[in-house]
């Protein structure tokens, strides 16, 4: 069974700080995709990763995806206000769609 | 703008009530539609996977015979909760991706119920 963890579940970070979110996941699994939630919305998409060593980058967040160790990264810069939500990556079933997710980061941006 | 409408966005009923959701692929054609419930503050769990024209494939622990899903056409899934409890509440999202390409799954708005 799939399990995917992420770390930290809760965030709270000044304005202007960087960090990192973690995305770990169990089993074999050739993409890795991260999702935005605003509070009462549903998901927006980020980002798609598709293979080892994928790293995109928009705005102020970047991912990246090691398929070896099985981990993804969301790393903020320099964050501002409207990056506070709550981050989720989601792993696929090897060879079809159905996808496990994170557990979540709530992302809180002080001013 | 959206690929995948989501209707309605919010339902207040009764108990005892069924309640139907639409989710519509709006610019292409979606064989293969997926329905998820997320509690509050928590993940999304998978609940079932529509497949057009054939029964829909549960997630364990889930009941077929409360949950119904039809995909009648390439574009459509509804998924109807039976004689809704209290404890159905949450929030619903349907989600579909277009075949045959490296485009992420995209979710409809959801949908909101709250049962009395």
């Amino acid at each position: 069974e799939l399990k995917v963890e992420q770390n930290p579940l809760f965030l709270s970070m000044q304005e202007g700080k960087n960090y990192t979110i973690y995305c770990n996941y169990s089993t074999t699994s050739d993409r890795l995709y991260w999702y935005r939630q605003d509070p009462g919305k549903s998901l927006e998409s980020l980002f798609v990763l598709l293979s080892n060593g994928a790293v995109k980058q928009e705005g102020r967040l970047m991912a990246s995806l090691d398929t070896k160790a099985r981990l993804s990264t969301l790393h903020i810069t320099a964050a501002v206000h409207d990056l506070s939500a709550t981050y989720f990556c989601a792993v696929p079933d090897f060879g079809n769609e159905k996808l496990t997710f994170g557990t979540g980061t709530r992302l809180t941006i002080i001013p | 703008g959206a690929v995948v409408s989501q209707h309605p966005s919010w339902v207040i009923c009764k108990s005892g009530t069924s309640v139907k959701i639409e989710c519509r692929s709006l610019d292409f054609q979606a064989t293969t539609m997926f329905w998820y419930r997320q509690f509050p503050k928590q993940s999304l769990m998978l609940m079932a996977t529509s497949n057009e024209g054939s029964k829909a494939t549960y997630e364990q622990g889930v009941e077929k015979d409360k949950f119904l899903i039809n995909h009648a056409s390439l574009t459509l899934s509804t998924l109807t909760v039976t004689s809704a409890h209290p404890e159905d509440s949450s929030f619903y999202i349907c989600s579909a991706r277009k075949v045959s390409s490296n485009q992420p799954q995209h979710f409809g708005d959801g949908t909101r119920l709250s049962i009395l």
